[in-house]
């Protein structure tokens, strides 16, 4: 199993500004990806970190928006850019193997937006 | 696109009853299937994982089967606690690595 971690755990943050979250894997996992969890929804894809080239994003998220660093295959960072209140949510990192293999969680970054 | 559908959406029994949560997906081309745990706020736990050409998987207390025929998976809780309570999500993986994640049900045990 892979052991994730993020920083930071809960932030608040004003309007227009910006926001980076960190991914720290204990292993090395070929995936990585980043999820929002809006207040009562469940989880949204936003992109695949990819490591060394640009990570992959879901429709209706963009690199603007969301820039994604995946240096190594243990660390990631996903930044909130321009934030605005609707940016309010959970992040989460994932890590995992590629087809069957089981997909692991970090706890997830708590973010207001003011 | 896989949809991923959980009910019920909210269940609250008594501790000690055996209970069902159920996940449905439109696709049944996936590799796996997993079940997770959310405590509010809190990030998810991994529970069961199974693959596409397993029926079923245990761990303690739970037992999840699949049928990937019919795009149904259901999570089977016995004698449940109050420390069971939380979010009970189901996440499909279709071919390619991307989850897609059900809308949960959130469990309270009363004690």
């Amino acid at each position: 199993s892979a052991v994730i971690s993020q920083k930071p755990s809960r932030d608040i943050c004003q309007r227009g500004t910006s926001l980076t979250i960190q991914c720290q894997v204990d292993s090395q996992v070929t995936m990585m990806f980043w999820y929002r969890q809006q207040p009562g929804q469940s989880l949204t894809l936003i992109a695949t970190a990819n490591q060394g080239s640009e990570a992959t994003y879901e429709s209706g998220f963009v690199i603007d928006k969301f820039p994604i660093s995946r240096p190594n295959l243990t660390f990631s960072t996903l930044t909130v850019s321009n934030m605005s209140p609707e940016d309010s949510s959970i992040y989460l990192c994932s890590g995992g193997g590629q087809g069957g293999l089981e997909q692991y969680f970090g706890p997830g970054t708590r973010l207001t937006v003011t | 696109k896989q949809e991923v559908t959980q009910i019920p959406a909210a269940l609250s029994v008594p501790e000690g009853e055996n209970l069902v949560l159920n996940c449905s997906f439109t696709d049944s081309a996936i590799y796996n299937l997993q079940w997770f745990r959310q405590d509010p706020g809190k990030g998810l736990t991994s529970l069961l994982l199974i693959q596409s050409s397993q029926r079923e998987q245990t761990s303690g207390r739970l037992n999840a089967s699949l049928d990937k025929s019919s795009g149904r998976s259901t999570l089977y809780i016995a004698a449940s606690q109050p420390g069971d309570s939380a979010t009970y999500l189901c996440a499909v993986r279709p071919s390619g690595n991307q989850f897609y994640f059900g809308t949960g049900t959130s469990l309270t045990v009363i004690p």
